[in-house]
């Protein structure tokens, strides 16, 4: 099994530039989610989805778009970069009271 | 929404001493706690979870415990080695926000030989 994967794994963008962070998983996972790392930060939520059709806003959701259209995929969308956003982004699928599983994460950088 | 707190940010311990993480949570509702170890470059790995039902849990060198009602758990990591050096995180979830995770900052941990 692939488990988690995202793509791509390094990214650098334009300040104003669109783009989407691919994360697909192969485990039949019910809730997906997505997550930035800011050194000194943590971890945080940005979207979260409890199933195909289903999608909400994290602690941090402004700027990202989210969908599901798939119980596989989950998607996050950057309408319009900004250098704030440069980040280290994390997909995670799980079942009700198991583990997170991630991704190997996307390192973006927005210039 | 839910707020995690874990102290300390930094700890350092010689080989073989034990090392204890804290975490507090705000929402009652959360009943799912896991704890995850990132090294540097590399994705958070979960290594030990606990459920709301259950006080404690314990796997070879790692043990968690829970108190729901002052709504605070620990990691404990005994007779610690230097390859336990890294970051280590707690983090709370509940089944009204689709058990997605609420991580504390984490704890930076350096284990000296």
């Amino acid at each position: 099994n692939a488990g988690v994967t995202q793509t791509p794994k390094f990214q650098v963008l334009k300040t104003g530039q669109s783009m989407t962070l691919q994360c697909a998983q192969d485990m039949n996972h019910e809730y997906m989610s997505w997550y930035r790392q800011d050194p000194g930060m943590g971890l945080r939520l940005i979207h979260y989805s409890v199933g195909a059709g289903i999608t909400d806003q994290g602690e941090v959701p402004n700027g990202y778009n989210v969908s599901r259209s798939t119980t596989e995929d989950f998607p996050l969308r950057l309408l319009s970069a900004a250098p704030s956003q440069t980040s280290v982004y994390f997909c995670a699928s799980s079942n009700t009271l198991q583990a997170a599983f991630f991704g190997q994460g996307t390192r973006l950088t927005v210039v | 929404g839910e707020n995690v707190e874990q102290h300390p940010s930094t700890l350092s311990v010689q080989e073989g001493d034990s090392a204890v993480i804290k975490c507090t949570y705000s929402d009652s509702a959360s009943n799912y706690f896991p704890w995850y170890k990132q090294e540097l470059g590399k994705r958070p790995q979960l290594i030990i979870d606990i459920r709301s039902n259950v006080g404690e849990k314990k796997d070879q060198r790692i043990a968690v415990t829970l108190n729901k009602t002052a709504k605070h758990f620990s990691l404990h990591i005994t007779e610690t080695q230097p390859e336990d050096s890294a970051v280590y995180f707690c983090a709370a979830s509940n089944p009204n926000s689709g058990y997605a995770l609420n991580f504390g900052k984490g704890t930076s941990l350096l284990v000296t030989p």
